[in-house]
């Protein structure tokens, strides 16, 4: 496709319910990003992969949050026992190639909103 | 590690009026600054970027923003704004890190 997509675009969930958020980068792209941005919060790091490299988790904020990548392509975002806390706008991103200077592209986001 | 801060949450400005956003990093070796733009229920696009060279940086729809090493700044500026730039803008870096770090965003809000 042309530009990052990402799906569901909203998701309104029950609290204890588990979600998945996806996330087709540009055809191509190697690197991809997950962010969560809440209200008046900036964007939150959550996780990172590039190519068949090991992700960088390290945004992660806790063990209730799991990201995958199938094929190099399409990232899932999944959090388990879903709490309000929870309820943000999720932005996946990605770029071309590994580097400290590259742009990055970016989705339209999945506002989720756990009551 | 390295972050960015934006000073200002929220900046109102009438149309046709000039505009800085202000946006300090904390970093001593070299990094890599970029502005982006989030308008209402959108993603990010990037606006501008510095990584070396000129200081001074021009992007899309008439913003710059200018490196300032010595106060480890990088204002978004524009000279005349209109409506339509009423957005989110976020400043981000990134060092040696691949992952970019973003500021908290500064809300631009144009009234006619």
């Amino acid at each position: 496709g042309a530009g990052v997509s990402q799906s569901p675009s909203n998701k309104v969930t029950e609290k204890g319910k588990d979600v998945e958020l996806r996330c087709d980068p540009i055809s191509g792209h190697t690197a991809l990003y997950w962010y969560r941005q809440s209200l008046g919060q900036g964007l939150e790091f959550l996780i990172y992969f590039q190519g068949n490299s090991a992700p960088d988790k390290s945004g992660l904020p806790s063990d209730r949050f799991s990201a995958e990548r199938t094929g190099g392509s399409v990232s899932t975002l999944t959090i388990q026992r879903t709490q309000q806390e929870d309820s943000a706008v999720y932005l996946c991103a990605s770029s071309s190639r590994q580097g400290a200077n590259t742009e990055a592209f970016f989705g339209q986001g999945t506002r989720l909103t756990v009551v | 590690a390295q972050s960015v801060t934006q000073l200002d949450s929220q900046v109102p400005v009438f149309e046709e009026a000039p505009v800085e956003l202000r946006c300090n990093y904390s970093s001593s070796v070299s990094v890599y600054l970029f502005w982006y733009v989030q308008y209402p229920n959108q993603g990010l696009q990037l606006l501008l970027k510095y990584l070396s060279g000129s200081t001074l940086v021009k992007g899309i729809n008439g913003f710059e923003a200018e490196f300032n090493k010595s106060q480890t700044s990088f204002h978004l500026r524009k000279p005349s704004v209109h409506i339509s730039d009423t957005a989110e803008y976020f400043c981000a870096s990134t060092r040696g890190s691949y992952i970019p770090t973003f500021g908290r965003g500064t809300s631009l809000i144009v009234h006619p």
